[in-house]
């Protein structure tokens, strides 16, 4: 069975600082770990993937994240944000087959 | 028309009433999926096909019904909703089922229902 908790349903930052969005996971298997980002009134994209390659996976718009098997974790972050960041994250965990397990999300607010 | 796309956007619905989504993507997948998502609850996946057959059925109330005519085009019947019903409904592409998430799934907008 797999599952995903994103440690925050919304966080706040300024304009400028960094960003951390919090994501921790439980599989039986090696998994697959994504996030994606929903801006208001659009479908998800996929901002990264992490497929068993590099730990350290380095996505769209900036952000990367670091599997950390040790900890079951997956963190999103990026070194400053930006106005155009703020949406919602979501981690997504999938084992062995095309069915992937979303978190409740979290959303983010840039503060001007 | 580019990636995947959604129509109606906005849909109000009582709950007697018989309606249809449909989805339509432009990248040449061989798999669509439907999914609901409900405030404060995670993605939920409806259904799924992979060449027009239906390979996946999550314990879905028959007043939903899909319907996949070919690999681009993806329906999602409704009828005797429910207001708990209501929720945003999104449909997604992959180039094919994989595994492990081996193929990126693709969004469309997604159709924001209210059931009254």
């Amino acid at each position: 069975a797999q599952s995903v908790t994103q440690l925050d349903s919304h966080v706040s930052v300024s304009e400028g600082t960094p960003v951390l969005l919090r994501c921790n996971y439980s599989s039986s298997y090696s998994p697959s770990l994504f996030w994606y980002v929903q801006h208001p009134n659009k479908g998800l994209q996929l901002l990264l993937k992490y497929t068993s390659a590099a730990t350290l996976v380095k996505g769209i718009n900036g952000f990367e994240a670091e599997f950390k098997k040790s900890e079951t974790s997956f963190h999103l972050t990026k070194p400053s944000a930006h106005m155009s960041d703020a949406a919602e994250y979501f981690c997504v965990v999938s084992d062995q087959s095309y069915q992937l397990t979303f978190g409740k999300g979290t959303k983010l607010s840039v503060i001007p | 028309e580019t990636g995947v796309t959604q129509t109606p956007r906005h849909l109000v619905m009582g709950m007697t009433n018989k309606k249809s989504l449909k989805c339509e993507q432009h990248l040449g997948h061989n798999a669509m999926y439907w999914y609901k998502q409900s405030a404060k609850k995670p993605l939920e996946l409806m259904f799924v096909y992979s060449l027009e057959e239906r390979v996946e059925n999550n314990s879905v109330p028959s007043r939903f019904s899909p319907e996949c005519p070919n690999s681009s085009h993806l329906f999602l019947h409704l009828h005797t909703l429910q207001p708990e019903d209501s929720a945003l409904y999104l449909c997604a592409s992959s180039q094919g089922l994989g595994t492990s998430g081996t193929y990126e799934q693709y969004f469309g907008p997604g159709t924001r229902l209210t059931v009254t």
